[in-house]
């Protein structure tokens, strides 16, 4: 009974390099959000997104970050040009549609 | 104004005691409230929702004020387990995007 995969869980990226960051929801879900959480920070909600539909961007920076959640495979979170600011646990949760979310591990973006 | 605050603490609490802490939350249209934990920013965990009417988790009790747009939770009988960074967590939307508090962090002492 696999929870929310996250991968990578580490990434590390240069300024200026493209970001991809994975997640697989809980099976059977169809309502995946990303949050972010900066060092000493709580989280924040970036996006929320179902099968082939983005819901709810409201969170997500105006440049260089986009999502998707396509049919088939995972919803993949990407931040183009990184930069230091960057830096940050990126978390994915999923739920089946107005419940509990469960979150995933995170991926832990370092930008040197 | 942060949508959700919290005392950062940290809380040191001595093993079997009892520590409560509040947060307070500036949306009146609020719908739905937790309590979430993290451990070594680890990925949050839900602790409990919290009820208008309060509600009890073994040793552990939240409780809701909307008059006043504050959430509380007690922990009874400290465990050493308990150490954590609490997370309150409010959701104004009915799909369940959810805000987050930057947490209060618990240090249970033997």
């Amino acid at each position: 009974n696999a929870g929310v995969m996250q991968n990578p869980r580490h990434l590390v990226r240069r300024r200026g390099q493209e970001a991809r960051l994975r997640c697989s929801p809980v099976k059977g879900h169809s309502h995946v959000y990303w949050y972010r959480q900066l060092p000493e920070e709580g989280l924040k909600f970036m996006v929320y997104l179902q099968k082939e539909n983005i819901i709810d961007e409201s969170g997500m920076p105006k440049e260089r970050f986009s999502a998707e959640f396509p049919k088939e495979g995972p919803s993949i979170l990407r931040i183009q040009q990184v930069v230091r600011g960057d830096s940050a646990a990126y978390f994915c949760a999923s739920s089946p549609g107005n419940t509990e979310q469960f979150f995933g591990p995170g991926t832990r973006l370092t930008v040197l | 104004r942060k949508e959700v605050e919290q005392d950062p603490g940290p809380f040191n609490v001595p093993e079997g005691a009892t520590v409560a802490f509040n947060c307070t939350y500036s949306n009146s249209a609020s719908q739905s409230f937790f309590w979430y934990r993290q451990d070594c920013r680890k990925e949050p965990k839900l602790l409990m929702s919290v009820y208008s009417s309060g509600n009890e988790d073994g040793r552990f009790t939240a409780q809701l004020n909307r008059a006043s747009q504050y959430i509380s939770l007690l922990i009874r009988d400290s465990k050493l387990s308990d150490s954590a960074t609490y997370l309150c967590v409010v959701s104004t939307d009915s799909w369940g995007k959810l805000q987050f508090g930057a947490g209060t962090q618990v240090v249970v002492t033997p």
